[in-house]
């Protein structure tokens, strides 16, 4: 089975704060994502990566930033972090296979104050 | 036009009832359809994966794809408590080889199953 861990299921920082949300796969794929989830508005997708040290913005990247230094591992960095980030932020992972389908982690519940 | 349109529910149904979740789309060039399963604070878990139209059964899951008139269904047979969750459709152009490529997910229905 397919695992994706993070690093906290729950967190709470304070505004202006450097944040780190960490993801690690164990199934050597080749694509990772970061997806923020919020009521009303679905799953967002704020950076992927297709390779190591490859990034690529998705939709919502601004006051983020992400890593991908081993293949396994895909970090996201709210470099200071703002009330407004306060959200369900979701880690997944999907191999180059044709379809895509992508396995998701547990989720990590990040409330800003 | 939303690429895709998913009813957010809440959808509410007895236990045993036929549950039917729905989704349209409309990029005739989405190949590939998923439904993940999302209990409350937890992350999506894949639930079904189909290729092109027609029918995908897996226990008391059928996928449904219509790609002729860009609508897919979930129906979940003999439903139970447990099935209570959001169901998120998500479909794929399907892109193959080196490089990325993204789902499209539509914004989930909530589903109660009432004992």
């Amino acid at each position: 089975d397919v695992k994706v861990t993070q690093s906290s299921r729950y967190l709470v920082k304070r505004t202006g704060e450097k944040v780190f949300l960490e993801c690690v796969q164990d199934m050597d794929h080749e694509n990772m994502f970061w997806y923020r989830q919020d009521p009303g508005l679905g799953l967002r997708l704020i950076y992927f990566s297709y390779d190591v040290k490859m990034k690529e913005k998705g939709d919502i990247p601004e006051g983020y930033s992400v890593s991908r230094e081993k293949k396994e591992r895909f970090s996201l960095i709210l470099e200071s972090a703002s009330t407004n980030q306060t959200s369900m932020y979701l880690c997944a992972s999907s191999s180059s296979g044709p379809g895509g389908e992508q396995y998701f982690g547990p989720g990590t519940r990040l409330t800003v104050t | 036009q939303k690429e895709v349109e998913q009813d957010p529910g809440p959808l509410s149904v007895p236990e045993g009832a036929i549950v039917s979740l729905n989704c349209t789309y409309s990029n005739s060039a989405f190949q590939y359809f998923m439904w993940y399963r999302q209990y409350s604070r937890k992350g999506p878990e894949l639930l079904m994966y189909t290729y092109s139209s027609g029918n995908k059964e897996d226990g008391r899951f059928t996928a449904q794809v219509d790609k002729s008139s860009k609508y897919i269904s979930l129906f979940i047979r003999d439903s139970q408590p447990s099935d209570s969750a959001t169901y998120l459709c998500a479909m794929s152009e399907g892109r193959s080889g080196a490089g990325s490529y993204q789902l499209t997910f539509g914004k989930g229905t909530k589903l109660s199953v009432i004992p």
